[in-house]
């Protein structure tokens, strides 16, 4: 195990429902990563945070909406969403910004019907 | 900002063959350029990484290399066993105060097969 987990760990909803997304690192990391992974496409990322604070906004869509209470947990709020958004969304982790080597948890299998 | 491009997509292999991922980045600025290593039903692992002041780093049966000048950067395995068989991806970040500091850009994977 890499010390990232990640709840569900699969997700069906409807476009009208609301669910969140969970990431908890084990590492004390203080900085934290939203990562869209799609088939036949690269890991794209979300979301960046740094000591809680949102240092990056990759151009997400507002029916995305991310929250990082402290630096070991990072949320993934979602509403309205669209089919296009079905994908894997990995959570990762990293000592600080730009510090080397970011730890992936297994990812959040979504489906939106 | 950066863009990187990864080949070939698929690679198939018999085992104890060696095999070869290439990437290319775009921004001169990069200088952190890891592997990653994804099996089904789990997250990308680092399995080696490289900084621009160094140009060839070797673990075991992985060694990654990096030309700055030609932007592009490679992964070898060498006696390939069954258990390689992942998706590998590449990927590039830059220094502080540059546009991609931080943020790890991704190739688009490559899909190896090792075949016993």
């Amino acid at each position: 195990e890499t010390g990232v987990t990640q709840t569900p760990r699969h997700l069906v909803m409807g476009m009208t429902n609301k669910k969140s997304l969970k990431c908890e690192q084990h590492l004390g990391h203080n900085a934290m990563y939203w990562y869209k992974q799609s088939a036949k496409k690269p890991l794209e990322l979300m979301f960046v945070y740094n000591f809680k604070e949102q240092t990056e906004n990759n151009s997400v869509p507002s029916r995305f909406s991310p929250e990082c209470p402290n630096s070991s947990h990072l949320f993934l709020h979602l509403h309205t969403l669209q089919p296009e958004d079905s994908a894997l969304y990995l959570c990762a982790s990293s000592q600080g910004l730009g510090m080397g080597e970011q730890f992936f948890g297994p990812g959040t299998r979504l489906t939106v019907l | 900002g950066e863009n990187v491009e990864q080949h070939p997509s698929t690679l198939s292999v018999q085992e104890g063959d060696s095999a070869v991922i290439k990437c290319t980045y775009s921004d001169s600025a990069s200088n952190y350029f890891p592997w990653y290593k994804q099996e089904l039903g789990k997250g990308p692992q680092l399995i080696i990484d490289i900084r621009s002041n160094v140009g060839e780093k070797k673990d075991q049966r992985i060694a990654v290399t990096l030309n700055k000048t030609a932007k592009h950067f490679s992964l070898h395995i060498t006696e390939t066993q069954p258990e390689d068989s992942a998706v590998y991806f590449c990927a590039a970040s830059g220094n502080a105060g540059g546009t991609s500091y931080g943020k790890l850009t991704f190739g688009q994977g490559t899909i190896l097969t090792v075949h016993p």
